[in-house]
């Protein structure tokens, strides 16, 4: 069965500082990799999506960056951190060649930026 | 552009009472639309999509393109329903749009 995997859960991290979060999946092939932010009173914003090694769509101009380097790991990254940045971070997957439109999420990462 | 408006933020029923949760949408064509919900301390996940016409917990959704909704409906309310819901959209593409989300809370 297919399985979606990222972290670390919770990250405190100071301003200015880098980040990285790193979601895999297991148990597909060439899947559609996402990542959306959570914010309260804000919804779920999607941030980045892929739809292979090495294609990156971007949603929403930002601090903020996406790499596939692998079929299945998705990472998510900034060289600077602002305090806007902090909020809670999903990565998703989709059946790549059949897409039936559902998305399956990880658990969430919590950044808190200070 | 595709979009998902969810009008209420917080929804507050008694246990037993009916619920509906209100989407409406703004999409050229024919639409499908989803509902996802997350539970306290778990992820979000699929709780049902309009072409499949099937009740999953006891909600369900039914699509009026004359009044461009999808809202979610359960005739009587349960304490485990208190949850997030989310309704989305796909847009053309690229992937699923979300609106903002309207907590449930089903008090005892």
């Amino acid at each position: 069965s297919q399985t979606i995997h990222q972290w670390p859960a919770t990250l405190v991290q100071p301003v200015g500082s880098p980040l990285s979060l790193e979601c895999t999946v297991e148990g597909t092939s060439n899947p559609n990799l996402y990542w959306y932010r959570q914010a309260a009173g804000r919804g779920l914003q999607l941030l980045f999506y892929s739809v292979g090694i090495g294609q990156i769509s971007s949603e929403v101009p930002q601090n903020l960056s996406a790499s596939r380097p692998q079929d299945r790991q998705f990472i998510l990254s900034s060289k600077k951190l602002l305090l806007s940045d902090s909020g809670f971070y999903l990565c998703a997957w989709s059946e790549g060649a059949a897409n039936t439109g559902e998305l399956f999420f990880g658990e969430g990462s919590r950044l808190t930026v200070l | 552009a595709q979009r998902v408006t969810q009008p209420e933020k917080l929804l507050s029923v008694f246990k037993g009472a009916p619920v509906e949760l209100k989407c409406n949408y703004s999409y050229s064509g024919s639409p499908e639309l989803f509902w996802y919900v997350q539970y306290s301390r778990q992820r979000l996940q699929l709780l049902l999509r309009h072409i499949s016409r099937e009740s999953i917990k006891g909600f369900t959704a039914d699509l009026n393109k004359g009044e461009t909704s999808f809202h979610l409906k359960k005739p009587f309310a349960q304490e485990e329903d208190s949850a997030m819901y989310y309704c989305a959209l796909p847009s053309g593409n690229t992937p699923l749009v979300f609106g903002k989300g309207t907590r449930l809370s089903v008090i005892a």
